[in-house]
């Protein structure tokens, strides 16, 4: 099974600003995606990030404020750009390689804003 | 939007004591349905996938069952011990053109005490 690592696993950020999370998998895989889980609120999906196309992302969810890069088949960044209290939440990664198999996960990065 | 939905909430139970909690769905929906675990400050980790109706999967002391025609699956826990604490997340796969996308129910927390 993929193992990923993401990066920050923590961050305390100012309002106003913005953070890039990272995420690198130890295998190929064709699909990433990306959640976040507001406090008291279950995991939801921002975006989709397919290696060779645009990211596609949920309602609710603009690339203006969550640019998705997947440069190749083993890393994608999130940047959550201009950052206010609201955006306090665990983002998380995912790798799949199937929907009858598993997502394999990050260990998330939690996010707060001052 | 899809539905899907965990009960209960939270849950305490004493170190030996067997436990089972819900997961619903529209049984219209189902490709395939997911069962995580999610510790604290770790990543989400795969229990079980089930694609059939009637299915029955069995990992250590986590067994669950699926009931596709009316939308629900049961996760059980027999002699609950305290590092069976987590957050326990199900997930629908619900098919169409988002390959792999997975939606969340709420979780329920469980908490077992020694």
């Amino acid at each position: 099974s993929a193992v990923i690592s993401q990066k920050p696993s923590r961050d305390i950020c100012q309002r106003g600003t913005s953070l890039t999370i990272q995420c690198q998998v130890d295998s190929q895989v064709t699909m990433m995606f990306w959640y976040r889980q507001q406090p008291g609120q279950s995991l939801t999906l921002i975006a989709t990030a397919n290696q060779g196309s645009e990211a596609t992302y949920e309602s609710g969810f603009v690339i203006d404020k969550f640019p998705i890069s997947r440069p190749n088949l083993t890393f994608s960044t999130l940047t959550v750009s201009n950052m206010s209290p609201e955006d306090s939440s665990i983002y998380l990664c995912s790798a799949s390689p199937g929907y009858n198999q598993p997502q394999h996960f990050g260990d998330g990065t939690r996010l707060s804003i001052l | 939007i899809l539905n899907v939905e965990q009960s209960p909430q939270s849950l305490h139970v004493q170190e030996g004591d067997s436990t089972n909690f819900t997961c619903s769905f529209p049984s219209s929906n189902f490709y395939a349905l997911h069962w995580y675990r999610w510790e604290t400050a770790k990543s989400p980790e795969a229990l079980f996938v089930m694609t059939l109706n009637g299915d029955e999967k069995k990992k250590g002391r986590i067994s669950a069952t699926l009931n596709t025609k009316e939308g629900y699956s049961y996760l059980y826990i027999k002699g609950s011990q305290p590092e069976d604490s987590a957050t326990y997340l199900c997930a629908l796969y619900a098919g169409g053109t988002s390959y792999g996308k997975l939606t969340f129910g709420q979780g329920t927390i469980l908490t077992v005490h020694p």
